[in-house]
């Protein structure tokens, strides 16, 4: 029950986009997307609800499929401070709220 | 608005000791989760409560781990004999309930080395 993500770890210079992907075998309530830096706890980056759902603020935005069954992170423009692991989390009902394995993102000057 | 908190920061026990995290929600967040990480991996869910009562604890070791929320707000997770394989960050995070489009917020976590 555990969603899917990939890849597992993306290097990219300064200003260079990237995407990350998360999906499960069964069509879900919601995605939350989080980051986390070293030694910290993981922070809120936006959720999403609806099939076919878009969202995102400065340059992280996010979309949720139609199905509900994938949804892809995108980060554009990178700058240093995106550096961290992204995680998905996803729920299929009763809150119940759990994450994937995440992805490493490096972002060097 | 105080965030989420949790003690100790760090534990460090020897294996077939016992050891027990506290945890302070988010004034009014009725659900709470605790959450362990092992070093390079997602957060695995052990126990969500609502309120004090328990909404899933499928993937808790029941045969060493225990977590209670007395009154519905504080919370402890309790292990008992630990494990090397233990070690880990224990997250806790608490949420509004009802409403799906809410976020979960999380504690500083606390370090368990199981020497």
């Amino acid at each position: 029950q555990q969603p899917v993500q990939s890849p597992q770890a993306v290097i990219l210079r300064e200003g260079e986009d990237a995407v990350i992907n998360c999906s499960s075998s069964k069509a879900l309530y919601s995605v939350h997307w989080y980051r986390q830096k070293h030694g910290e706890a993981p922070v809120f980056l936006m959720i999403l609800l609806k099939g076919g759902e878009q969202k995102g603020h400065d340059k992280i935005s996010a979309s949720f499929n139609e199905k509900k069954q994938q949804s892809s992170l995108y980060l554009t423009a990178s700058q240093l401070s995106y550096s961290g692991t992204y995680f998905c989390g996803t729920e299929k009902g009763a809150q119940k709220l759990v994450f994937g394995q995440g992805t490493r993102l490096t972002i060097n000057p | 608005e105080a965030g989420v908190a949790q003690s100790p920061r760090y534990k460090i026990i020897e294996k077939r000791q016992s050891v027990a995290f506290w945890c302070n929600p988010i004034s009014g967040h009725a659900t709470l989760y605790w959450y362990q990480q092992i070093l390079g991996q997602g957060p695995k869910l052990l126990i969500q409560f609502q309120n004090n009562g328990v909404v899933d604890d499928s993937q808790l070791p029941k045969d060493r781990f225990s977590a209670e929320r007395l009154k519905g707000v504080d919370s402890t997770l309790k292990i008992q004999p630990a494990k090397l394989e233990d070690s880990a960050v224990y997250l806790c995070a608490s949420r509004k309930t009802g409403n799906m489009n809410t976020e979960a917020f999380f504690g500083q976590g606390t370090r368990l080395t199981v020497v």
